[in-house]
């Protein structure tokens, strides 16, 4: 079975400083890999993935987030934050096999503060 | 805005009664998953459906069941409502292709039991 861990429920950084959200993952193969993030009183937004080829993945909102086998990691980076970055976020996971294992195991969520 | 939507916003209700929660995929989209999100459980996934075929179970009580219809888009009944059924419920869909790894969210129903 797959699960995934967020480390830091709660993680606050100044305004313009490096924003660092914590993910690792359990599985036998490595999955395909998500960070999704969710704005008060909104929906999932997918913010970037892995699937396959380059482990640096760059997602919207100037986000990336690198794929490391041996760490089994996906930790979410962006170097400067800002006041819109306030937001809630998930770190998932999906088997690479299909027909019937094709959810996502979510971590449990990341909010992230961000100081004036 | 992901193309998934989802009917109604918000619902209020009583325990003992039956919800209707709608949704429909993006254009194209022949997977329908539902997940709900409460603040005990987290996220989590209940049920899936492949062009009208359930496709997997997930952590979904027996109160609740889902279906898909032939225009794709999907139906969660939620029946003898408790208070613990209090939660945002979404709806996700994915394509085929090289997309088809990612699955696509709604904005979610909130359904609150009173």
């Amino acid at each position: 079975a797959q699960s995934v861990t967020q480390l830091g429920s709660h993680v606050s950084v100044s305004e313009g400083a490096l924003v660092l959200l914590r993910c690792n993952y359990s599985s036998s193969v490595p999955p395909y890999l998500f960070w999704y993030v969710q704005y008060p009183n909104q929906g999932l937004q997918l913010l970037l993935k892995y699937t396959t080829g380059a482990t640096l993945v760059k997602g919207i909102n100037g986000f990336e987030a690198e794929f490391k086998k041996s760490e089994t990691s996906f930790h979410l980076t962006k170097p400067s934050a800002h006041m819109s970055d306030a937001a809630e976020y998930f770190c998932a996971v999906r088997s690479k096999s299909n027909f019937g294992n094709e959810k996502l195991t979510f971590g449990t969520g990341t909010r992230l503060t961000i100081i004036p | 805005d992901s193309g998934v939507t989802q009917t109604p916003k918000h619902l209020i209700t009583a325990t003992g009664q039956r919800v209707t929660l709608r949704c429909s995929p993006r254009s194209g989209d022949l997977s329908v998953y539902w997940y709900q999100q409460s603040l005990d459980q987290g996220l989590q996934f209940l049920i899936q459906y492949y062009n009208g075929e359930e496709r997997a179970k997930g952590n979904i009580l027996e109160r609740f069941s889902a279906q898909q219809f032939p225009d794709l888009h999907s139906e969660l009944n939620l029946s003898s409502l408790e208070l613990g059924d209090s939660a945002l419920y979404f709806c996700a869909s994915s394509g085929t292709g090289g997309d088809r790894y990612t699955q696509y969210f709604g904005p979610g129903t909130r359904l609150t039991v009173l």
